[in-house]
């Protein structure tokens, strides 16, 4: 299957600061790439779309001056944690949609990033 | 999105197959059953999908209702590794509709 990375894998900061996680999509172009939130012990949460070259559509309640995403090409897309507090501290997945999969459409998932805001 | 319906756990013993049940009864015609599974702190590994038809492939085979309202995520020789929290989710195909909604699926527990 399509391999979609994840940098950093963990991060750990303090509060106030700003953190970027990275996803690309490392075999294939993804048209769109999607970011999910994930609480201990919690599902997924679907937190924004964003499609190359447009701006990001945030999900009901994901406040997007906070969560700043960056779709700059078909392989990478960034999330920018803003001014992080502890209660932001999650686990950050992005997935990616295979540009050329035609029929099969398929979204593929990085491993995740850990954010521990202390 | 329809809604599905899974239990929240079950255990499988190692070697034998694991059976994994959804509903979905609100279905429309033109959505798909997707599988998902998620090792614990991974994220989450595409398994399989179909419309209306049986599908197998090597992680598994998917058994669809005659009537689309239910299905069944069969793993054959269910292993260690398979234990997981398994999503069964329906969406529309293709386009920009239809992200992936996850519910809180079942967490199956292979035991040796």
């Amino acid at each position: 299957g399509a391999v979609v990375s994840q940098h950093p894998s963990r991060v750990i900061c303090k509060s106030g600061t700003s953190v970027k996680i990275e996803c690309r999509s490392l075999d294939f172009q993804a048209t769109t790439m999607f970011w999910y939130r994930q609480f201990p012990k919690q599902s997924l949460m679907l937190m924004a779309t964003s499609n190359e070259g447009s701006k990001a559509t945030y999900e009901q309640g994901v406040e997007k001056d906070k969560f700043l995403i960056n779709h700059a090409s078909l392989t990478l897309s960034t999330l920018t944690v803003t001014s992080a507090h502890p209660e932001d501290s999650s686990f950050y997945i992005c997935s990616a949609r295979d540009r050329a999969s035609g029929a099969l459409d398929t979204q593929y998932f990085g491993p995740g990033t850990r954010l521990t805001v202390l | 999105d329809a809604k599905t319906t899974q239990p929240p756990s079950m255990d499988c013993a190692e070697g034998r197959a694991a059976n994994l049940p959804c509903n979905h009864s609100t279905i429309s015609g033109n959505e798909y059953v997707y599988w998902y599974r998620q090792i614990h702190s991974q994220g989450p590994q595409y398994i399989i999908h179909g419309l209306k038809n049986n599908e197998t492939n090597e992680m598994a085979s998917l058994i669809i209702t005659e009537d689309r309202k239910s299905s069944t995520l069969i793993l054959p020789h269910a292993t260690l590794r398979d234990t997981a929290v398994y999503y069964c989710i329906v969406r529309f195909y293709g386009g920009s509709q239809g992200n992936l909604i996850f519910g809180k699926g079942t967490k199956l527990s292979v035991k040796p």
